[in-house]
């Protein structure tokens, strides 16, 4: 069974900063990993999506990275904004249970 | 586009009653997930539909949930009876032409269930 975990649950930093956030799955067999942001009280934006055969993904100051392998994926943040102040999802779409699974979110605040 | 289109937004009921849930899925679009988020268990599939025939529904936690997608612009999701632990935000979402394509979530049902 699939599990995705991020770490950490939580992250404040200020205004500015360059940031990584962490995604780590157990099963290796996916087709693509894709980060969302949620926004309180709202749904879910996609961000970037991954596929299995790419490494990393560009859009804006966002970079996301995948290392199949290993399971892991990172997102990275360039000059962080009080605007990217959201909760941030890792999502993979699997070979075998084709669904998308989801890790907890990491819930990042950006100080002024 | 409008974009996925949930109602109603907010739905606060008592134990036992009915509870449906609505979703229009962006026009085109051939692959539909109801999702389900709570703090403790965090984000889960509980059905998906492609051109409106259920695909997957092992996430529906028990027979009180059903669904349903009578047309491409519309599905339900049915709550009979509602128990306080179906408190939770309920999303849809859709894709274009592939369960592995980008989906694109509506704004949810806030479902309190006293």
């Amino acid at each position: 069974k699939q599990e995705v975990t991020q770490i950490p649950a939580a992250l404040s930093v200020p205004e500015g900063e360059n940031l990584v956030l962490n995604c780590s799955f157990t099963d290796s067999a996916i087709y693509n990993l894709q980060w969302f942001r949620q926004d309180p009280g709202k749904g879910l934006t996609s961000l970037l999506l991954i596929q299995s055969s790419q490494r990393e993904q560009t859009s804006g100051r966002l970079n996301a990275s995948l290392d199949k392998s290993s399971g892991r994926s990172t997102l990275y943040i360039a000059a962080s904004q009080p605007g990217d102040s959201a909760t941030y999802l890792c999502a993979v779409w699997g070979q075998g249970a084709q669904k998308l699974v989801f890790g907890q979110g990491t819930r990042l605040t950006i100080n002024p | 586009d409008a974009g996925v289109i949930q109602s109603p937004r907010h739905e606060v009921t008592e134990m036992g009653q009915e509870v449906t849930l609505r979703c229009k899925p962006i026009s085109g679009h051939d692959y539909l997930f109801w999702y389900r988020q709570t703090m403790m268990r965090g984000l889960e599939l509980l059905i998906y539909f492609n051109n409106n025939v259920p695909i997957d529904d092992s996430g529906m936690p028990e027979d009180r949930f059903s669904a349903k997608m009578p047309n491409a612009s519309f599905s339900t999701l049915k709550i009979q009876p509602s128990e306080p632990r179906d408190s939770a935000v309920y999303f849809c979402a859709s894709s274009r032409h592939s369960g592995v394509e980008t989906q694109y979530f509506g704004p949810g049902t806030r479902l309190l269930v006293l």
